[in-house]
């Protein structure tokens, strides 16, 4: 079992849209959650962290977290071409700062 | 702020021979990570550093790699004798303590 799970896509959305990328984690001492964003050929940019349970949002952008279920969402609202990237879900165990990365789930946004 | 620099941006070698990247981290950031990216994965830590030492390379093929930190800033990495399977994307990072990390634009390595 990997330790970081994404389903791998491609996840096609309109333009206008609501994304939803799903991850789980198999270590549940893990304390510290990010969504990092990668277009094609560049590095992974950060886009949100979370480290309570429940909601947070920051503009289009909506991470969740289930400690319990040892699950975190992203939600990208009103997509728009340019969100066209993979979206790696990165989890931090609980001993040190090691950061375990999803494989990336690829995401399509058509005009 | 300048963020993390990464030299150089490609590289192309053949098998058996060595090769080095260099990272510079955000100012101040105590803490550096060199990641391995093979296409269509995720990026794999190799090594963490912690100002000067070594805080998790458990995951370093140190047979033919090695990363050095001196003086707690610039670092490191190097690949000798370079495999086929090494090419891949080589990522820099750097963070503050408990915060998220940051990259480096990365080393696309191919080797022949």
């Amino acid at each position: 079992q990997k330790e970081v799970e994404q389903n791998s896509g491609p996840l096609s959305v309109p333009e206008g849209a609501i994304a939803s990328l799903n991850c789980t984690y198999s270590d549940r001492g893990s304390q510290s959650f990010f969504w990092y964003r990668q277009y094609s050929g560049k590095s992974p940019e950060l886009i949100m962290f979370i480290y309570s349970n429940g909601d947070k949002e920051d503009g289009r952008f909506t991470a969740q977290l289930n400690k319990a279920s040892q699950y975190v969402s992203l939600l990208i609202r009103d997509s728009q071409p340019s969100d066209s990237a993979t979206y790696l879900c990165a989890v931090k165990g609980a001993a040190g700062n090691k950061l375990t990365f999803g494989g990336g789930t690829r995401v399509l946004v058509k005009p | 702020e300048a963020g993390v620099a990464q030299s150089p941006r490609y590289k192309i070698i053949e098998k058996r021979q060595s090769v080095a990247f260099w990272c510079n981290p955000i100012s101040g950031h105590a803490t550096l990570y060199w990641y391995q990216q093979i296409l269509g994965q995720g990026p794999k830590l190799l090594i963490q550093f912690q100002n000067n030492g070594v805080v998790d390379d458990s995951q370093l093929p140190k047979d033919r790699f090695s990363a050095e930190r001196l003086k707690g800033v610039d670092s490191t990495l190097k690949i000798q004798p370079a495999k086929l399977e090494d090419s891949a994307v080589y990522l820099c990072a750097s963070s503050l303590s408990r915060d998220a990390q940051y990259f480096g634009p990365g080393t696309r390595l191919t080797v022949l």
